[in-house]
């Protein structure tokens, strides 16, 4: 039972270029988030998948796109890059989907991708 | 909207000193809250959470209460020990989809 796994773990981009960060996780959870994580500013939602086949925006979406392409995978998207997204970029997932449980739920967190965008 | 305040870090003490994170919040409905710890390179992780008003947290020596009066939710540690270094997030939730609402983050740094 791995968790939460993300790749890659380290990625330098070039200002323009495209990227898919991935992020999957085995323990059948149905909510599932990507934050970006940037000093002094704590994480900041970027979207969300409640369950499979849905997503949503978040706090910061801009510059962003997500697919959720199963229930264990939900990928996050930077069609041009720019300096502005240099940060960590954290994926977590709840078992809920929606109601009154998830406002409970625990959030399982990956290990993160640094991404640096010069 | 909703938003979590936390005390600016780093915070740096002596190993067995009392450690003590402020955190107030505010939110429009009543909220779950929660604290998370991120070690060095490592993502977050749950530490402890209260899901209603005097509720206690409680996890690996640390405490939190929840103080709907003061919109606090403060967390202590009686003897703190070197492996505590971190940084502390305190987060929220009002929502049922699941959504945090995040602090900026303290850095705790405990010297032998």
């Amino acid at each position: 039972n791995a968790g939460v796994t993300q790749t890659p773990k380290f990625q330098v981009l070039k200002t323009g270029q495209s990227m898919t960060l991935q992020c999957a996780q085995d323990m059948n959870h149905n909510s599932m988030y990507w934050y970006r994580q940037d000093p002094g500013m704590g994480l900041r939602l970027i979207y969300y998948s409640a369950s499979e086949g849905t997503t949503d925006k978040g706090e910061v979406p801009n510059g962003y796109n997500v697919s959720r392409l199963n229930k264990r995978e939900f990928s996050l998207r930077l069609e041009s890059a720019a300096p502005s997204q240099t940060s960590v970029y954290f994926c977590a997932s709840i078992p809920g989907a929606g109601g009154n449980r998830g406002a409970h739920d625990e959030q399982f967190f990956g290990p993160g991708t640094r991404l640096t965008v010069l | 909207g909703d938003s979590v305040t936390q005390m600016e870090g780093p915070v740096t003490l002596s190993e067995e000193a009392f450690l003590t994170i402020n955190c107030t919040y505010t939110a429009t409905g009543y909220p779950s809250l929660f604290w998370y710890v991120q070690y060095p390179g490592e993502g977050l992780q749950l530490l402890l959470k209260a899901t209603k008003a005097d509720d206690k947290g409680s996890n690996k020596g640390f405490e939190a209460t929840y103080r709907k009066e003061t919109t606090s939710f403060h967390l202590e540690k009686g003897s703190a020990q070197v492996s505590d270094s971190a940084v502390y997030f305190c987060a929220l939730r009002t929502d049922s989809w699941g959504k945090l609402q995040f602090g900026a983050g303290t850095q705790v740094v405990v010297t032998p």
